[in-house]
């Protein structure tokens, strides 16, 4: 099946920085990617929808000047966590789906686990 | 807009017994139904999916049923082994390429 590859896969980082997470369709192409955001022992929260060069669409309830989403290219999309505080520590996953060989379904990374302290 | 019910929310099987897990959707119009695995601290995997113009789907152990008149699909794991212990979660959607509809999760624990 086809690959997503999330990074880093772990990351602690200070209270009021940002951090970057990479979500990149490997064998590939994904017009359309999805972050999620996950609680322990809960389903997975949609955050935004993004969609390659175009501004992403957020779910209600998102900051979208909190939660930064680019979708440069059609294997890459980030996520940016600005200005983190502690409760912003989750893991949090993005999906990518796009035409192309092996590809006509979601797939998703493998993960990014946040920890803000 | 779609909403995708998960039942049970925990299962717990003996190794070797077949485990069944359910989900209703309510929009008619859905027509993809994958199912994903994830385990603890990973990200979900795809495990297998089914169309609407196809009533059952089986890979290995893995088995898909789907009800479109019930507006329900099932997993059959037969056979289970310990490394099927996991979190399942079944999606549905009515506008491929778009966002599916996720469950809430079962989780599955089969004991040795």
């Amino acid at each position: 099946g086809a690959v997503v590859s999330q990074h880093p896969s772990r990351v602690i980082c200070k209270s009021g920085t940002s951090v970057k997470i990479e979500c990149r369709s490997l064998d590939f192409q994904a017009t359309t990617m999805f972050w999620y955001r996950q609680f322990p022992k809960q389903s997975l929260m949609l955050m935004a929808t993004s969609n390659e060069g175009s501004k992403a669409t957020y779910e209600q309830g998102v900051e979208k000047d909190k939660f930064l989403i680019n979708h440069a290219s059609l294997t890459l999309s980030t996520l940016t966590v600005t200005s983190a505080h502690p409760e912003d520590s989750s893991f949090y996953i993005c999906s990518a789906f796009g035409a192309g060989q092996g590809a006509n379904t979601i797939y998703f990374g493998e993960g990014s686990w946040l920890t803000v302290v | 807009g779609e909403n995708v019910e998960q039942h049970p929310s925990t299962l717990s099987v003996q190794e070797g017994d077949s485990a069944v897990i359910k989900c209703t959707y309510s929009d008619s119009a859905s027509n993809y139904f994958p199912w994903y695995k994830q385990e603890l601290g990973k990200g979900p995997q795809l495990i297998i999916d089914i169309r609407s113009n196809v009533g059952e789907k089986k890979d290995q152990r893995i088995a898909v049923t789907l009800n479109k008149t019930a507006k329900h699909f099932s997993l059959h794991i037969t056979e289970t082994q310990p490394e099927d212990s996991a979190v399942y979660f079944c999606a549905a959607t009515a506008n491929y390429g778009q966002n599916f509809v996720f469950g809430p999760g079962t989780r599955l624990s089969v004991l040795p």
